[in-house]
């Protein structure tokens, strides 16, 4: 069974660019919700896809966007790169039977991303 | 709102000496409530959750955690700590009825020989 994968593992950006980063759900999960960690800091929920569609979001500005795909796999945009967006960012998959239940989150490696 | 205060950003114990990380939490509804390990350059890993079970849940790696509602604490222990245990711990809360997650600050756990 293969885990959560991210891609790509490290990036650097520089202000104002936009960005994409990638995740592929653990198989057989429906589910991906996305968090950020700054350095020093845990980690904080950005937005969740179920069944391809946005299923909650965090306290993140609209420049931060989301796709889920057929496959359930998962993309992450972030536009207008500022300096604060540099961070780990951490995708997690579960299998949810219904849209208001909770199953465990399986977290991959993350991507780090730093913004210059 | 839920939330979660993880007391000591840092705490160093001795190989072989208990191991002790504080979590208090705050729900307006029945909490779900977690610890996760995180080494370095890695994604987190989950240690143990309680979901309105048992109120001492066993985890893996020999830690585990009580779950206190008259204290609103879930502290995470291990009665022997081991170099391989040096790593940060983020306690979390469930967000309401949904499938998000709440963690707190994190705790980085020094082992010493």
């Amino acid at each position: 069974e293969t885990g959560v994968t991210q891609s790509p593992t490290h990036l650097i950006k520089t202000r104002g660019q936009q960005v994409t980063l990638r995740c592929s759900s653990q198989s057989g999960h429906n589910t991906v919700s996305w968090y950020q960690q700054a350095l020093g800091q845990g980690p904080q929920f950005i937005f969740q896809y179920y069944r391809e569609e946005e299923n909650g979001r965090g306290n993140f500005p609209p420049r931060f966007s989301g796709l889920q795909f057929p496959n359930y796999s998962s993309e992450l945009n972030v536009n207008a790169l500022e300096l604060d967006d540099s961070a780990l960012y951490l995708c997690a998959s579960s299998y949810l039977p219904g849209q208001k239940v909770y199953n465990e989150q399986f977290f991959g490696p993350g991507t780090r991303l730093t913004v210059l | 709102a839920q939330s979660v205060t993880q007391l000591g950003s840092h705490v160093s114990v001795s190989e072989g000496a208990l191991v002790l990380l504080r979590c208090n939490y705050s729900s307006s509804v029945p909490p779900y409530l977690f610890w996760y390990v995180q080494y370095p350059n890695q994604g987190l890993q989950l240690l143990l959750k309680y979901t309105s079970a048992a109120t001492l849940v066993k985890g893996i790696n020999g830690f585990e955690a009580e779950f206190k509602k008259s204290e609103t604490s879930f502290h995470l222990t291990k009665p022997s700590a081991h170099m391989s245990d040096a790593a940060e711990y983020f306690c979390a809360v469930r967000g309401g009825a949904t499938n998000k997650l709440i963690f707190g600050t994190g705790t980085l756990l020094a082992v010493q020989p």
